[in-house]
């Protein structure tokens, strides 16, 4: 299957910084990639879909001004988590689905952000 | 009510059992649906895809009524590394978007 990777892998930071991930896919081109966001125990929560070229479409609830989305070029969307709380701490994962393919998504590896 | 439903589980079941997950979701225009599997602190890996006719990989099993609005997933033969959270996987028709059930928690014992 298509690979995508994310970096980093794991985050520790302090309160109040802003935090950046980045989703690439290494062997295709994703004109959408989506993040999504998961507690323990609990589903992933789809955030916002990444559109290449355009904005960010968020879900509700999802705050656009805390949760920045660049998906600059047809293999990288990075999700910026900015003045980062303790309430944000997470597992952020990402996918992306090939163009004109069938319905399946490939998910990044995810990055564990921890906010003291 | 929830889009997609799972019993959490957790189901404990020993080595060589056959165990069954069940999934209903709500909207009944979903065109996709999907059993992805995902290990503890890893990224959801895709199981399989569900087709209306059911389909069988390996010890692996789908099925899918459209009526019902029900997805199963029966694993035979139950080996160690099947444990695992199980997630089913709908797609409502938007735009690749993917809804997530709950997942189902499965412990595969010695």
């Amino acid at each position: 299957g298509a690979v995508v990777s994310q970096h980093p892998s794991r985050v520790i930071c302090k309160s109040g910084t802003s935090v950046k991930i980045e989703c690439r896919s290494l062997d295709f081109q994703a004109t959408t990639m989506f993040w999504y966001r998961q507690f323990p125990k609990k589903s992933l929560m789809l955030m916002a879909t990444s559109n290449e070229g355009s904005k960010a479409t968020y879900e509700q609830g999802v705050e656009k001004d805390k949760f920045l989305i660049n998906h600059a070029s047809l293999t990288l969307s990075t999700l910026t988590v900015t003045s980062a709380h303790p309430e944000d701490s997470s597992f952020y994962i990402c996918s992306a689905s090939i163009p004109g393919t069938a319905r399946e998504q490939f998910f990044g590896p995810g990055t564990r952000l921890t906010v003291l | 009510r929830k889009e997609v439903e799972q019993d959490p589980g957790p189901f404990n079941v020993p080595e060589g059992a056959t165990v069954a997950f069940n999934c209903t979701y709500s909207n009944s225009a979903s065109q996709s649906f999907f059993w992805y599997r995902q290990d503890c602190r890893k990224e959801p890996k895709l199981l399989m895809s569900v087709y209306s006719s059911g389909n069988e990989d390996g010890r692996f099993t789908a099925q899918l009524n459209r009526a019902s609005q029900y997805i199963s997933l029966l694993i035979r033969d139950s080996k160690l590394s099947d444990s695992a959270t199980y997630l089913c996987v709908v797609n409502p028709g938007s735009a690749r978007q993917l809804t997530f059930g709950s997942g189902t928690q499965l412990t595969v014992l010695p």
